[in-house]
């Protein structure tokens, strides 16, 4: 499996500002997610990472609250825009393969909102 | 699109007994089931996973069943031990789509001496 590298690996910030997280890849792979895990729960998909072009965002979540780059296969960031303590959560990488489906996950980037 | 439901929500065996963790999915086209271990302050690990084309899976103390019929699927941990305590996740898909992976709320999973 790939070696997926996040950072920052935690961070606490003011409310009103903004945070980029930063997904490295060890391997060039097609697929690239962004997970949300609120706090005691489960995972919620926010985007897939499409290189070159924009990203597919799910239902509940828009680009300009979480506006995604992935300028390479190995490469992407998210973006936390204008946060609130409803935002304080683990934002998790995630590389994939939709023939096999196994999905493979980074360590997380841990955010509080104050 | 896809539900999948986790039972149960915690779980507190004893050191050396066996755990079970079950999950039921709602699409019948879902052929792909992975379960995830999800230790305190780290990501997700892919721990083992399942294919509609088998129905039973083992990897030394772990397995997974599947029961394409009922349309669930359990995780089996046997002789636990104390590094078993975490969240566990199951999932579901439909490879080859652009479905994406469907996950279960979680169970912690606490293993006491």
């Amino acid at each position: 499996s790939a070696v997926i590298s996040q950072k920052p690996s935690r961070d606490i910030c003011q409310r009103g500002t903004s945070l980029t997280i930063q997904c490295q890849v060890d391997s060039q792979v097609t697929m690239m997610f962004w997970y949300r895990q609120q706090p005691g729960q489960s995972l919620t998909l926010i985007a897939t990472a499409n290189q070159g072009s924009e990203a597919t965002y799910e239902s509940g979540f828009v680009i300009d609250k979480f506006p995604i780059s992935r300028p390479n296969l190995t490469f992407s960031t998210l973006t936390v825009s204008n946060m609130s303590p409803e935002d304080s959560s683990i934002y998790l990488c995630s590389v994939g393969q939709v023939n096999t489906g196994e999905l493979f996950f980074g360590e997380g980037s841990r955010l509080t909102v104050l | 699109g896809e539900n999948v439901e986790q039972h149960p929500s915690t779980l507190s065996v004893q050191e050396g007994d066996s755990a079970v963790i079950k999950c039921t999915y709602s699409d019948s086209a879902s052929n792909y089931f992975p379960w995830y271990k999800q230790e305190l302050g780290k990501g997700p690990q892919l721990i083992i996973d399942i294919r509609s084309n088998v129905g039973e899976k083992k990897d030394q103390r772990i397995a997974v069943t599947l029961n394409k019929t009922a349309k669930h699927f359990s995780l089996h941990i046997t002789e636990t031990q104390p590094e078993d305590s975490a969240v566990y996740f199951c999932a579901a898909l439909r490879t080859g789509t652009a479905s994406k992976l469907t996950f279960g709320t979680g169970t912690r999973l606490q293993v006491t001496l």
